[in-house]
């Protein structure tokens, strides 16, 4: 199975700030990579998909890259709606695991 | 608007059974592949399953493989999950997902239900 790994596991930042949140699968997986943001008790919410793509609905302030097994979300300017769990995700193979997540917390 | 809400979650003794169903409304169900993704209490995601729009194929996590049956019922525009021998670590929220076009799951799950919770305990 591929593994995927994120860090930093929480990270503590202010309105306005420019944050990134890096993924690292175990192997090859393309760019089949997916990021999504979850608050507490509610659904997750696909942001980021082909680890580029920004999904429909989503603000432009969310942005994905890639550099081999590495991947990287940015939110440029922090808002108070951001504060959330980010978690990515391969989607090359089954099955289709999850990083452990990435809390942003209010610093 | 496209929709999916689950049901059949509750509290369940150890090594016993229970039937998840995930109802879709305001899209054509068998044009979708379906997932099944879990939350146990303060943690990840995980996920667990998939079925194929025809649902000739199908995948499962090691973690459930030999006690969960996924199916669905495409005249019913419904998605299942039959859990048997179930543990204490299958306690979580339950989320049926779905990608945002056919044979799209490469791209992400676009669409959630609101999840339905799993309890095993005694």
């Amino acid at each position: 199975d591929i593994q995927m790994t994120q860090s930093p596991s929480s990270l503590y930042a202010t309105v306005g700030d420019r944050v990134s949140i890096t993924c690292r699968a175990s192997q090859t997986i393309s760019n089949y990579l997916n990021w999504y943001q979850q608050k507490p008790g509610k659904a997750p919410k696909l942001l980021i998909y082909a680890a580029s793509s920004l999904r429909s609905g989503v603000p432009s302030r969310f942005s994905g890259s890639a550099s081999g097994t590495d991947f990287t979300l940015t939110i440029s300017s922090l808002q108070p709606e951001d504060f959330a769990t980010y978690y990515c995700q391969q989607s090359s193979t089954t099955p289709f695991t999850f990083g452990p997540g990435t809390k942003v917390d209010i610093k | 608007e496209e929709q999916l809400v689950e049901s059949g979650g509750g509290l369940v003794q150890p090594g016993g059974s229970l039937r998840l169903s995930c109802e879709a409304s305001g899209f054509t169900f068998t044009k979708f592949e379906m997932h099944w993704v879990r939350q146990a209490p303060g943690k990840g995601l995980h996920w667990v399953s998939y079925i194929s729009d025809s649902g000739t194929t199908i995948h499962y996590a090691d973690s459930v493989k030999g006690r969960f049956t996924i199916s669905r019922d495409n005249a019913k525009s419904s998605l299942y999950l039959q859990m048997n021998s179930l543990r204490a670590e299958d306690t979580a929220i339950y989320f049926c997902a779905r990608p945002a076009r056919s044979s799209g799951s490469y791209l992400g799950f676009a669409f959630w239900g609101q999840g339905t919770l799993v309890t095993v305990s005694s």
